[in-house]
């Protein structure tokens, strides 16, 4: 079965710093990835997805992901981070027979010191 | 174009009651996804509608139970409330039941308490 392994629970970065989330697959084929946030007591917001094609995908509130499948990980990055960037980030898989639900990592939560 | 939206945004509950949570989706959207998030974790799977039949259900007991209405709307019931049922509940709307292509639009969730 589709999954994706998130390997840090807690990242402190610096305001100003740059950020990157790991976030590992496991699937046999190329598999369709996204990358979600939830701010605190909010629900889910895409960040970006990567289905096929170029390698390096472009996201919204400046991150980007890049696909690598000889390491099988799908992580994201952002040059200079916010102090409204402090959030939790999961990364996530379609999987069932139809692919129509989503496979969660376990999250990782950012904290931004000022 | 309105957005997910899900009532209430807060409850609490006593072990063995029963809850109705509910759903409206983005317009447009004819499925959606209920997803269970404990505190500390990536939310999971609970099942999913398209054109108001199941499509679809995750590793969840069938006191987990849901509708999904002509208007696309959706309730997820749950019966003889758990403790550990206490969670975020999540649901997600999209177009077209089927298909990893589907980005699913989150509404902000309602916090359930079983105390």
């Amino acid at each position: 079965a589709q999954s994706v392994t998130q390997p840090d629970i807690h990242i402190t970065v610096s305001e100003g710093a740059s950020l990157e989330l790991r976030c590992n697959y496991s699937y046999g084929a190329t598999p369709y990835l996204f990358w979600y946030v939830q701010s605190p007591g909010q629900g889910l917001q895409l960040l970006l997805k990567y289905f096929s094609g170029d390698t390096l995908v472009q996201g919204i509130k400046g991150f980007e992901a890049e696909f690598k499948r000889s390491q099988s990980s799908f992580n994201l990055r952002k040059p200079s981070v916010h102090w409204s960037d402090a959030a939790e980030y999961f990364c996530a898989v379609p999987s069932g027979a139809a692919g129509n639900k989503l496979t969660f990592g376990g999250g990782t939560r950012v904290l931004v010191k000022p | 174009e309105t957005g997910v939206t899900q009532s209430p945004t807060h409850l609490i509950k006593t072990r063995g009651q029963q809850v109705t949570l509910r759903c409206s989706s983005q317009s447009g959207h004819n499925t959606v996804s209920w997803y269970q998030q404990a505190l500390g974790q990536g939310p999971q799977f609970i099942f999913q509608y398209y054109r108001e039949e199941e499509n679809g259900r995750g590793n969840f007991p069938p006191r987990f139970s849901g509708l999904q209405f002509p208007n696309y709307s959706s309730e997820l019931n749950v019966n003889a409330l758990e403790l550990d049922d206490s969670a975020l509940y999540l649901c997600a709307s999209s177009f077209g039941g089927t298909g990893a292509r589907t980005e699913a639009f989150f509404g902000q969730g309602t916090r359930l308490t079983v105390v």
